[in-house]
């Protein structure tokens, strides 16, 4: 089974340049989720979709991020204007619905981008 | 408050030592509980689910108190290549997944 993938691995830009990342979740999954993880901390939730809709961005920073996920399959993010404080690994996920049949319950996620701001 | 809180550590154990990380949940209606673990520069992978009767693989035993809303992990007789984050996660009822700090490990020959 093929798993979450992401792209690109590693990027680098200036502050107040913009950039995009994308992820292409395990096939089936319903729910997709984006998360930030700085260094030495856990990965903090900025958005989940479940299909093509939104069901939680409440800590996203919608006034430089935001995301979509038009098909309710694959997804992109984007940063702009991108800050230092930005630089951070932005991890994809992906899992099935709680309670759907023969699915495990876990989430599965992509190798991240890693991404520099100078 | 945190949903998630866990102590970060470091731990720094001996080969063949027994080493538990615990974590605690703040909300009582969460749905599913895991212990995941992220090597340097990777992402986190699923260690193993935690189930209320408790559950065991191999060397790794975890934990669930619902009551006290608390998750324990265990490592028994730890080898060089447990070396590793540990992650406290939880899944809440709108399928969010929920991540503590993470606990760092590091087993000393």
């Amino acid at each position: 089974e093929a798993g979450v993938a992401q792209s690109p691995r590693y990027k680098i830009i200036e502050k107040r340049q913009s950039v995009a990342f994308w992820c292409n979740p395990i096939s089936g999954h319903a729910t997709l989720y984006w998360y930030q993880q700085i260094l030495g901390q856990g990965p903090k939730l900025l958005i989940q979709f479940q299909n093509n809709g939104v069901v939680d961005d409440s800590q996203l920073p919608k006034d430089r991020f935001s995301a979509e996920r038009l098909k309710g399959v694959d997804s992109t993010l984007k940063i702009q204007p991108a800050k230092l404080e930005d630089s951070a690994v932005y991890l994809c996920a992906s899992s099935s619905l709680l309670g759907q049949a023969g699915m495990n319950t876990e989430a599965f996620f992509g190798q991240g981008t890693r991404l520099t701001v100078v | 408050r945190k949903e998630v809180e866990q102590d970060p550590g470091p731990f720094n154990v001996p080969e063949g030592a027994t080493v538990a990380f615990n974590c605690t949940y703040s909300n009582s209606a969460s749905q599913s509980f895991f212990w995941y673990r992220q090597d340097c520069r990777k992402e986190p992978k699923l260690l193993m689910s935690v189930y209320s009767s408790g559950n065991e693989d191999g060397r790794f035993t975890a934990q669930l108190n619902r009551a006290s809303q608390y998750i324990s992990l265990l490592i028994r007789d730890s080898k060089l290549s447990d070396s590793a984050t540990y992650l406290c996660v939880v899944r809440g009822y709108g399928n969010q997944f929920y991540f503590g700090t993470g606990t760092s490990l590091t087993v000393i020959p």
